[in-house]
């Protein structure tokens, strides 16, 4: 049983850039959120979807967003990439909201 | 929204030996969680506990809801239980769409 997928692992990427991070959920799970996490802190929630809809956001602007596709994937999307974003970015699935399972998270640098 | 503090921030330990790691929260929740994070930053999901007590080899895990607390135990530690513990906790009442709030981590060094 596959558990969370996340692709890229690593990525480095120049200030005012896009980028892309994608995931793929645990078999059996439907809903899949989103975290940043700068070195020495904890996960920080980005947004959470279920239903292909964004249905809880954090306190982050709007050069992150996201979308979830019908087979539950989900890609994470931050523009105007700046120095502050570089971090891991984790990816978490479940099934109704009982239990997350994570994945091993795209370390992104902004140089 | 809910704080969620975790006690000691950072931890020594000789292998072999037990440690007791706690995390406080401010308000009820629905569900808590403790999460291993490794060197190399993977979260590893260690118990689903809202209530209760559960054991999974070395390791064991008490949540008292009503007095807005939960423990995680370590005993004979080995080098490989090295990394940061996490507690996390979702408020409210559950549901498809709650977010998890995560502590401030347990920095844990087990020495050989």
């Amino acid at each position: 049983d596959a558990g969370v997928t996340q692709s890229p692992t690593h990525l480095i990427k120049t200030r005012g850039q896009q980028v892309t991070l994608r995931c793929s959920p645990k078999s059996g799970h439907d809903t899949v959120s989103w975290y940043q996490q700068a070195l020495g802190q904890g996960p920080q929630f980005i947004f959470q979807y279920y239903e292909e809809e964004e249905r809880q956001r954090g306190n982050f602007p709007d050069r992150f967003s996201g979308h979830q596709f019908p087979n539950y994937s989900s890609e994470l999307n931050v523009n105007a990439l700046l120095l502050g974003d570089s971090a891991l970015y984790l990816c978490a699935s479940s099934l109704q909201g009982r239990g997350y399972t994570f994945g091993s998270g795209t370390r992104l640098t902004v140089v | 929204g809910i704080q969620v503090e975790q006690s000691p921030p950072d931890l020594i330990l000789q292998e072999g030996a037990n440690s007791t790691l706690r995390c406080n929260f401010s308000d009820s929740v629905n569900n808590l969680q403790w999460f291993h994070q490794n060197p190399w930053g993977q979260l590893i999901n260690l118990f689903y506990i809202p209530s209760g007590t559960k054991q999974n080899g070395r390791l064991s895990a008490t949540t008292v809801a009503t007095e807005r607390y939960s423990l995680l135990y370590i005993s004979s530690s080995q080098t490989t239980d090295s990394g940061v513990y996490f507690c996390a906790v979702v408020e409210g009442y559950g549901g498809a769409t709650n977010k998890l709030i995560f502590g401030t981590g347990t920095l844990l060094a087990v020495q050989p």
